[in-house]
């Protein structure tokens, strides 16, 4: 299993500005994936994190709004950049072992844009 | 509250009756099938997965069917109680651990 604490776990911003989230897991995995969950709705993955090298992003989403890192196998970063209020969502950090089923998931971060 | 706006199918039982939640699915390339509980304010919590190649796996009150042929996914809950209250996804997924999620469902047990 994995515990996993992200930060912040909720903020208001001022349209235009970016928030970076923080992912910290307490064991090395082999994936991590950044997911958003728009009001009353469903997960959308986002993109996987990679190690050391740049994140593959889902259709829809783009590096220069999106900017991801991962610089080892325990922490990953997510930017939402120049920020406005349709970009007000949970976004929410998973892990998972290659090869098994189960992903965890930390408790989210709550973005409110106004 | 974290009700409003939410526009996800619901559902409402009395406590101990038994739960069907349903789910469809559009990817046939999933590996495996996962059912989730989010309460509010918390990430996804996993209940019970099953494999592609499955089409039934019970765990403890849970029980998991699959259907690919119908492409039909569904959860069922026995005696059914109020902490079971929460939202409900179904997703599937590769052996790379990333997920398509369905579109959720609401329940609510009454006590």
């Amino acid at each position: 299993s994995a515990v996993i604490s992200q930060k912040p776990s909720r903020d208001i911003c001022q349209r235009g500005t970016s928030l970076t989230i923080q992912c910290q897991v307490d064991s090395q995995v082999t994936m991590m994936f950044w997911y958003r969950q728009q009001p009353g709705q469903s997960l959308t993955l986002i993109a996987t994190a990679n190690q050391g090298s740049e994140a593959t992003y889902e259709s829809g989403f783009v590096i220069d709004k999106f900017p991801i890192s991962r610089p080892n196998l325990t922490f990953s970063t997510l930017t939402v950049s120049n920020m406005s209020p349709e970009d007000s969502s949970i976004y929410l950090c998973s892990v998972a072992f290659f090869g098994g089923t189960e992903a965890f998931f930390g408790q989210g971060t709550r973005l409110t844009v106004v | 509250g974290e009700s409003v706006g939410l526009h996800l199918p619901t559902l409402s039982v009395q406590e101990g009756d038994n739960s069907i939640i349903n789910c469809a699915y559009s990817n046939s390339a999933s590996d495996y099938f996962i059912w989730y509980k989010q309460e509010s304010g918390k990430g996804p919590q996993f209940i019970i997965d099953i494999r592609s190649n499955m089409d039934k796996r019970q765990g403890q009150r849970v029980t998991v069917l699959l259907n690919k042929t119908v492409k039909h996914l569904s959860l069922q809950i026995a005696a059914t109680q109020p902490g079971d209250s929460a939202v409900y996804f179904c997703a599937g997924g590769t052996s790379y651990g990333k997920l398509t999620f369905g579109q959720g469902t609401i329940l609510t047990v009454h006590p």
